[in-house]
């Protein structure tokens, strides 16, 4: 079974600096994807980015961009620029492709606060 | 819809009883999901629909947890005899449901159940 793994269950940062959140992952298969997502306090679970294991190249979406080493089965996401509406739960998830289901599988969280 | 629904937002019951959780996709998502989000175990894949069926049920924790799904839209999540571990934020998230992991996953803002 796939597993995923957030070292880090609290971190913060201060408004304007960058920061990365790890995230490691445990699995047999080749094909698969993996995400960020953020959840305020509000419980909406937001898509932050996403990363095909089958590309080399990282994604980036404005401030938020991943560090993906699929040899090492890692995936941190780094925040640039923090901003306060930043501050929230994230959470990194995989999701395998093979078999038709395609659930996620999430970490247990990181609790970023970001401080002004 | 603009987004995924749920209600209602919060349930308080008391052990024992019954409850029902429903979760409204975004229009033309064939997909649909339930997660349980609690303290103790993080977020857990409960059950997957495709169109009405339900190919992964595998996360579902016990017999007295059941979903439904008509009309390839509204989803319904029974919970009987309702125990204090019931207790957790229970996510629904819907996706185009294309094969491959190609479709993100959006959610819902969760119902939160309280079982006295």
């Amino acid at each position: 079974a796939q597993t995923v793994t957030q070292s880090q269950p609290e971190m913060s940062v201060q408004e304007a600096e960058t920061v990365t959140l790890s995230c490691t992952y445990d699995t047999s298969e080749n094909n698969y994807y993996l995400f960020w997502y953020k959840q305020p306090p509000s419980r909406q679970m937001i898509l932050v980015i996403r990363q095909e294991a089958y590309k080399q190249q990282n994604a980036t979406e404005n401030r938020f961009s991943v560090n993906f080493q699929k040899a090492a089965k890692s995936f941190s996401l780094k925040i640039s620029d923090s901003q306060l509406g930043d501050t929230a739960m994230y959470f990194c998830a995989f999701m395998n492709t093979q078999g038709g289901s395609e659930k996620l599988v999430f970490g247990k969280g990181t609790k970023l606060t970001v401080n002004p | 819809g603009a987004g995924v629904s749920q209600s209602p937002s919060n349930k308080v019951t008391e052990k024992g009883k019954d409850v029902e959780l429903r979760c409204d996709p975004i229009s033309g998502h064939t997909a649909l999901y339930w997660y349980r989000q609690s303290l103790g175990q993080g977020l857990e894949f409960l059950i997957y629909f495709q169109g009405n069926s339900a190919p992964d049920k595998s996360g579902l924790p016990s017999d007295r947890f059941s979903a439904e799904r008509t009309g390839g839209s509204v989803s319904t999540l029974t919970i009987q005899r309702t125990q204090q571990e019931d207790s957790a934020v229970y996510l629904c998230a819907s996706s185009f449901g294309t094969s491959g992991g190609t479709d993100t996953q959006y959610f819902g803002p969760g119902t939160r159940l309280t079982v006295l």
